[in-house]
């Protein structure tokens, strides 16, 4: 069955750096779509990065544009999320997730169990 | 970016009750919208694509409904399992945004 899981979490510096990775399995990674989201603590669900199935369009929410970049590696089954000069309001859990095709729209079908990231002094 | 509203923020109910809750967009996102559960502690859980229709395996008594700017989910004949929150996500264009959840609770 599908399995995400996350990991590369921890505390961080302010303006420090952090790489999360996910390793995907039950599936043909490199069929789908692939998202990065965020929840900080007690708040809601946030998109923060996706990348094609090939790797070739990348997108990132404002906020994080010019520090964080995702990629991945269908070699691996793995993709990734380097983030650089983090702030404060970086901090919270990073899922994982899966992008399909759900009646001709996407839609995020599965989910890891999230990692958290935690920037503070 | 899109904004999504959902209304209430938090809903109180019964075991047994039926219940609504509403996801708006700022604008028309045609029948773009997810619904996804989440409980304490754990990752979302994904329900209903394009409005009204339900991923393999959640139980018929959720359904979603609703196009353009206006969309509904329903539980009915709510169980135990079923307190948590939820969260409407519009895919129509990038980024695809979340509404701030609905969090449902034991009455």
């Amino acid at each position: 069955q599908v399995h995400l899981a996350e990991s590369g979490g921890g505390l961080v510096k302010p303006g420090g750096s952090l790489r999360l990775s996910c390793a995907a399995s039950g599936f043909t990674f490199s069929d789908y779509y692939m998202s990065w989201m965020r929840q900080a603590p007690g708040k809601g669900l946030e998109w923060v990065s996706h990348i094609s199935s090939s790797g070739t369009y990348t997108y990132h929410t404002d906020s994080v544009k010019g520090r964080f970049t995702i990629s991945r590696d269908n070699t691996k089954n793995s993709l990734y999320l380097q983030m650089n000069s983090l702030r404060a309001d970086d901090t919270a859990v990073y899922y994982c997730t899966r992008a399909a095709s759900c009646g001709g729209a996407s839609c995020l079908d599965y989910w890891g169990q999230g990692t958290l990231v935690a920037v503070s002094s | 970016d899109i904004q999504m509203t959902q209304s209430p923020t938090s809903l109180s109910a019964s075991v047994g009750d039926r219940v609504t809750m509403t996801c708006r967009a700022s604008q028309n996102i045609n029948n773009n919208l997810n619904w996804y559960q989440q409980k304490p502690g754990k990752a979302p859980k994904f329900l209903i694509y394009v409005a009204s229709n339900l991923q393999s395996g959640v139980p018929s008594r959720f359904s979603g409904s609703g196009s353009e700017t206006d969309f509904t989910l329903t539980i009915s004949n709510l169980q135990p399992e079923d307190f948590a929150t939820y969260y409407c996500q519009q895919t129509y264009s990038d980024p695809y945004t979340f509404g701030q959840g609905t969090k449902l609770e034991i009455k």
